[in-house]
């Protein structure tokens, strides 16, 4: 599965967007982007995922560039509760296991 | 509330001993899949089991070992333990049996071992 950059840490304002970013230059054909947060020592948590659509659902936007090397997750109104560690994850159709990294600390401020 | 179950949630143990952590996916989900995280290792997949099989291996010691049962239910098995062993251990659960699609995750169990 393809290799994901994150930023280690960012910060938003409390009712702005977080804009957070991923990069994976070497994503192939056949390998979808997941996004999954973990709230404080909680059990990770579904965001979204996409193959090169972007995508929106209740929680964010998913926005894919047309080359696939690179995608961003939007939260367009973060509260203090998104504050968190987002993953960014890479993986191939029919992969057996969700492979986590170090993921990005969002930290939504009042 | 994820569907996921695990239990205990808290656990305290010395240093040889053995442990049981229990999982309960959701109602209808096939895969468990396990999953440890320490604060330096962040969150490593030990082991999927998929309709009672086992399915993916990830970086689990010989120390611990897992099954899932004909209910679904999965227990991960902890013994020899040492103090590197404290970690959270999450369990989580999803319909099909690839990692693809969407993975529901317990709480959790904390395990230290002193």
């Amino acid at each position: 599965d393809a290799k994901t950059t994150q930023p280690p840490s960012m910060d938003c304002a409390e009712g702005r967007a977080a804009n957070l970013p991923c990069n994976h230059s070497t994503i192939s054909g056949n390998e979808y982007v997941y996004w999954y947060r973990q709230i404080h020592s909680q059990g990770p948590q579904y965001i979204i995922h996409g193959l090169k659509n972007n995508e929106t659902n209740e929680m964010a936007s998913l926005i894919i560039t047309e080359d696939r090397k690179s995608s961003t997750l939007i939260l367009p109104h973060a509260t203090l509760r998104d504050t968190a560690v987002y993953y960014c994850i890479v993986i191939s159709q029919g992969a057996q296991k969700l492979v986590f990294g170090q993921g990005t600390r969002l930290t939504i401020n009042p | 509330d994820s569907g996921v179950t695990q239990t205990p949630k808290h656990l305290i143990t010395a240093t040889g001993q053995r442990v049981t952590l229990r999982c309960s996916p959701r109602s209808g989900d096939l895969s468990v899949y396990w999953y440890q995280q320490s604060l330096d290792q962040g969150l490593q997949f030990l082991i999927q089991y998929y309709n009672g099989e086992e399915r993916a291996k990830g970086n689990i010691l010989e120390r611990f070992s897992a099954q899932q049962f004909p209910d679904l239910h999965s227990e991960l098995n902890l013994s020899s333990l040492e103090l590197g062993d404290s970690a959270l251990y999450f369990c989580a659960s999803s319909v099909g049996g690839q990692g693809t699609g969407e993975l529901f995750f317990g709480e959790g169990s904390r395990l230290t071992v002193l």
